[in-house]
């Protein structure tokens, strides 16, 4: 299974843009990269998910490198609400979402 | 639509009772899932089922049962609880299996055994 790596925390200026770093040096061919968020204790939101173009949707932009081996999600203009940890993970086969320790994001005024 | 709901919010039990977590999803999805969330672990697959009535085990299964008699339902039973199962539990549900297919996942029930 393709293993993920994340910072443990970073902060982020309110109004400025959130870049969350992400390796996943033994992702495979298929494999899609996601992006989900937790805030507080709910439950994990979806933000995102690509192969290997770059996306965008109405919460962020997924850039993934050309050999695939790492990833980086852009809030584009982080607010407060946006403070939450930051999971990034590979799809495997079973459909099962392998949690890490995720990245933390504080916002701060 | 309301995407997946779960049911209670919380819930204590005594070592030993039994008890059935409810979830539901309305957007017609094919896969649907059980996580428990304990601190310092992650999400951990405890369930999951690719259609009705199929059901398989996940990283963590022991001490609980699925079933999954219609597309809707994924409940999630707790035959004699313990202090163990303490945690909070996640349902998820996709539209189909496969890679990709976003997981989306509801707000979760917070059980304690005590």
């Amino acid at each position: 299974d393709a293993k993920t790596t994340q910072p443990t925390s970073m902060d982020c200026a309110e109004g400025r843009a959130a870049n969350l770093p992400c390796n996943h040096s033994t992702i495979s061919g298929n494999e899609y990269v996601y992006w989900y968020r937790q805030i507080h204790s709910q439950g994990p939101q979806y933000i995102i998910h690509g192969l290997k173009n770059n996306e965008t949707n109405e919460m962020a932009s997924l850039i993934i490198t050309e050999d695939r081996k790492s990833s980086t999600l852009i809030l584009p203009h982080a607010t407060l609400r946006d403070t939450a940890v930051y999971y990034c993970i590979v799809r495997v086969e079973n459909n099962d979402m392998r949690f890490g320790a995720g990245t933390r994001l504080t916002v701060k005024p | 639509n309301a995407g997946v709901t779960q049911t209670p919010k919380f819930q204590v039990l005594k070592t030993g009772q039994s008890m059935t977590l409810q979830c539901a999803q309305d957007m017609n999805h094919e896969y649907m899932s059980w996580y428990r969330q304990d601190p310092g672990m992650g999400l951990r697959l405890i369930h999951y089922s690719v259609g009705a009535g199929i059901t398989d085990q996940g990283e963590v299964p022991n001490g609980y049962n699925v079933s999954r008699s219609t597309t809707e339902d994924f409940p999630l039973r707790l035959l004699s609880a313990a202090p163990s199962q303490t945690s909070v539990y996640f349902c998820a549900s996709s539209r189909w299996t496969g890679y990709n297919s976003p997981l989306h996942f509801g707000n979760g029930t917070r059980l304690t055994v005590t």
